[in-house]
């Protein structure tokens, strides 16, 4: 089965501190994604990963960078967070097919 | 970005009644994917299609490729408590390349004891 891990289940954090949410797969697979989640506004993309080193934005790249140093992590940073990025950030995996595997998700809250 | 378009938002059965769901889009799609997602958890990848007109089963739930690629279907049988939860369509449309995936909004799914 694949195996998709994401460092915290919660995180609260304060405006303007930095934050790192980190994402950790175990099946080779070589695309990663960043999502987040908020009631009446779906799953949205924020940034992908096709390789090492390699990235793209998604929908909604704004107030997020990341990084993918190794084949099996993808870490998403919120440089200086604020009270909007309150969401549920997923991270997911896929190899070379449509099928997406998800972790279990961190729920973040900025105060 | 692009959504699909899923319906019914919500439904509210009762323990043993049958659940159908569908979603629909403007663009083709050459995959179809059904997802389930419990309260605090991430999706769980439910079903896969691939094939126009595609039949496929994964126990009591069963999901259909559109003849037209641009719809697709999602039905359980016989539900059981379990099977609350928020149920997500996805696919990548072939004008965004194979990897991205747009959503549906969700159809939540309540049964009544």
């Amino acid at each position: 089965d694949v195996k998709v891990t994401q460092s915290s289940r919660y995180l609260v954090k304060r405006t303007g501190e930095k934050v790192f949410l980190e994402c950790v797969q175990d099946m080779d697979h070589e695309n990663m994604f960043w999502y987040r989640q908020d009631p009446g506004l779906g799953l949205r993309l924020i940034y992908f990963s096709y390789d090492v080193k390699m990235k793209e934005k998604g929908d909604i790249p704004e107030g997020y960078s990341v990084s993918r140093e190794k084949k099996e992590r993808f870490s998403l940073i919120l440089e200086s967070a604020s009270t909007n990025q309150t969401s549920m950030y997923l991270c997911a995996s896929s190899l070379d097919r449509a099928e997406q595997f998800f972790g279990p998700g961190t729920r973040l809250t900025v105060l | 970005g692009q959504q699909l378009n899923q319906s019914p938002q919500s439904m509210f059965i009762q323990e043993g009644e049958d659940v159908s769901m569908n979603c629909t889009s403007s663009s083709i799609f050459n995959t179809w994917l059904w997802y389930k997602q419990d309260p605090g958890e991430g999706p769980v990848l439910l079903i896969a299609l691939y094939k126009a007109g595609e039949l496929t089963s994964n126990g009591r739930l069963t999901a259909q490729f559109g003849i037209t690629r641009k719809d697709s279907f999602l039905n359980i049988s016989a539900s059981i408590p379990s099977d609350v939860g928020i149920y997500f369509c996805a696919g990548p449309p072939l004008i965004q390349g194979a990897q991205k995936l747009v959503f549906g909004q969700g159809t939540r799914l309540t049964i009544n004891p």
